[in-house]
This record gives C-alpha cells, structure tokens and sequence, in this order.
C-alpha cells in the first residue's frame, strides 16, 4: 500500500476555472503536509503548507486537511497555463532527534487548458 | 542571495566509476538531505544528516555515500555498487519546524 497516493493525472481544467487536486496518505500520525508544484525537467517548489484541520488560504490556493478522513487536497483558483505543472504532496514524519522526513506521492500533472 | 547550490546540473558516469555532487548552502541550515526521483515516482530518500559529522540512511540508501565536515555542505557519493543510477537527485535542507527546500538538482545518466 502507498504511503502518499494522488491520482496521476492528467487533470486538465480550463483557464479561469479551479483546479482540485486530491491526496490521501496512510500514517494517522503524520503531522504536517506539504504542496510543491514541480515543472518539467525542475526541482519541487514549495506552494503550500499546512499543519492543522480545515482551510488554508495563501492568494489563489487553498490547502484543506481533513486529519479524520486521513485527506489533504489543494484548490487553485483562476487556474492560469502557468499553473500547469505536476503537483506533488508530501507528508512529514519523524524520524531520529529533531529531523522529520518528507514521503511524497508520485504527483499530479495539472495542465490548464486555454 | 540565500539558497541551495548543487553541481553539477548534468553529470555522466562509466561502468565502475563513484562519482560525487555536491550540495552548498548559505541558509545556515542543519538539516539536510538527499532524494533521488525516478521518471513517474515520487522523490525517495537517500541520506539526511541533521548536524555536522553525523548522517543517516534513508529508504534507499544502497551504493550511496554522504559526509557533513561542514554545517554547510552535503556531498552525496554514487558507488559503483549502485547497479540503477539514473535519476534526477535532488539535495534539500531545512530549518528546525519549517519545510524543506530543494536546490536545482543534478540529473545523472550512465554513458
């Protein structure tokens, strides 16, 4: 069983329209959770980050996290062809001392259509 | 300008040969570490260190080799007993309770 699950995609939305991208993971323990959105042929960049039940709100994207339902998802809004790109979740566990470990999932390709 | 460097952006390696990329940064970070991402999959990780002269195995740390002389640098070491080199490898860092941030990566590849 994976540890992080998205669906591959692609997911492909229309400009202006909101773009949903879902997540599950399977540690109940998991703390905190991490949206990177990663350009072909570039490194992940962090777009989101939330650490608490409910809605997070940064600009055009939302990150919600249902602890319970063990579901994290990220909205776009007023998705943009810019936006296209894969869409990686990361979820944060322990490991020794004070380091955590990032488990991600194999991400999501987004393409926004014009 | 802060941030995370590795080198190089694109390496070759021949049968039998270790090679080494380097991770630099000026965050002042202790924790580092390194994943590797396969076409389609999910980054894995490698190694991460937490301080100076002290690192750990990740998930797949097999024909791979690190060392942390400095706060400030993370060289991973690909061996030649690691028979699947081929991937893109990405070295991040972090400061205590915030996310990780990746450099640019190094994009390996067998001749």
């Amino acid at each position: 069983q994976k540890e992080v699950e998205q669906n591959s995609g692609p997911l492909s939305v229309p400009e202006g329209a909101i773009a949903s991208l879902n997540c599950t993971y399977s540690d109940r323990g998991s703390q905190s959770f991490f949206w990177y959105r990663q350009y072909s042929g570039k490194s992940p960049e962090l777009i989101m980050f939330i650490y608490s039940n409910g809605d997070k709100e940064d600009g055009r994207f939302t990150a919600q996290l249902n602890k319970a339902s063990q579901y994290v998802s990220l909205l776009i809004r007023d998705s943009q062809p810019s936006d296209s790109a894969t869409y990686l979740c990361a979820v944060s566990s322990p490991l020794t001392g004070t380091a955590s470990k990032l488990t991600f999932g194999t991400g999501t390709r987004l393409q926004v259509t014009l | 300008d802060g941030g995370i460097t590795q080198s190089p952006k694109y390496l070759f390696r021949k049968e039998g040969q270790n090679v080494t990329l380097s991770c630099e940064q000026n965050l002042n970070h202790d924790a580092m570490y390194w994943y590797r991402q396969d076409p389609g999959q999910g980054l894995r990780l490698i190694y991460y260190s937490q301080i100076v002269n002290d690192f750990q195995k990740g998930d797949i740390a097999e024909g791979y080799s690190v060392s942390r002389e400095k706060k400030e640098s993370f060289p991973l070491t690909v061996t030649s007993a690691q028979k699947n080199p081929t991937a893109f490898y990405l070295c991040a860092s972090r400061d205590r309770s915030q996310p990780q941030h990746f450099g640019d990566g190094t994009r390996l590849s067998i001749l």
